[in-house]
């Protein structure tokens, strides 16, 4: 079964470093997202691409955040500089077109920040 | 938009028993419900989803029911077993572009 994959597994940063994560989705899945999922509660949308272009950020934190999908296919996360704050799993997902079709999460980046 | 609350956040229950999670949701568009659960360490894996147009859906030991009138919706798991246990959460969507809203999730553990 394919899978989506992220890289790395484990980061740990200190604060005010820049911090970068890597997501593959599953091929030919055009929508792609960005969730982050604090301990203990649901995954919270950061970023949701359509092919390239950014759908929804409504949600990320601009200022230090930002998100790229160049060829609408693998995308990267990156936080500069890292907070405290931002300690917290980075999950990835795809979905074959977005919408109501199913979302096929990554193994996820787990972020400590020091 | 969107909210999705989820109860209870916690679930003991012994092998064997049935366990229900429940959800409701504010926006009377949504009409794709998914559920997830999530193994400690592992990522989200869906396990059911209903859409409106559906009153009802199982799988095996799983069920989810769909109230549109009251917005609410639940998860059923019959004759519970120790692999069941993890953290189950619940979502809401309005179709197309739009986005899953999760509920905040329910650690579901299950006794020997």
């Amino acid at each position: 079964e394919a899978e989506v994959a992220q890289s790395p597994r484990y980061k740990i940063t200190e604060k005010s470093q820049a911090v970068a994560f890597w997501c593959d989705p599953i091929s030919g899945h055009a929508t792609l997202y960005w969730y982050r999922q604090i301990l203990g509660q649901g995954p919270e949308l950061l970023v949701q691409f359509q092919d390239e272009s950014v759908v929804d950020d409504s949600q990320l934190p601009k200022d230090r955040f930002s998100a790229e999908r160049l060829k609408g296919v693998d995308s990267t996360l990156k936080i500069q500089p890292a907070e405290l704050g931002d300690s917290a799993m980075y999950l990835c997902a795809s979905s074959l077109v977005g919408g109501v079709s199913p979302l096929h999460f990554g193994n996820g980046t787990r972020l400590t920040v020091t | 938009g969107e909210n999705v609350e989820q109860h209870p956040s916690t679930l003991s229950v012994q092998e064997g028993d049935s366990a229900v999670i429940k959800c409701t949701y504010s926006d009377s568009a949504s009409n794709y419900f998914p559920w997830y659960k999530q193994e400690l360490g592992k990522r989200p894996q869906l396990i059911i989803d209903i859409r409106s147009n559906v009153g009802e859906k199982k799988d095996q030991r799983i069920a989810v029911t769909l109230n549109k009138t009251a917005k609410h919706f639940s998860l059923h798991i019959t004759e519970t077993q120790p692999e069941d246990s993890a953290v189950y959460f619940c979502a809401a969507i309005y179709s197309g572009y739009s986005t899953l809203t999760f509920g905040k999730g329910t650690m579901l553990l299950v006794s020997p």
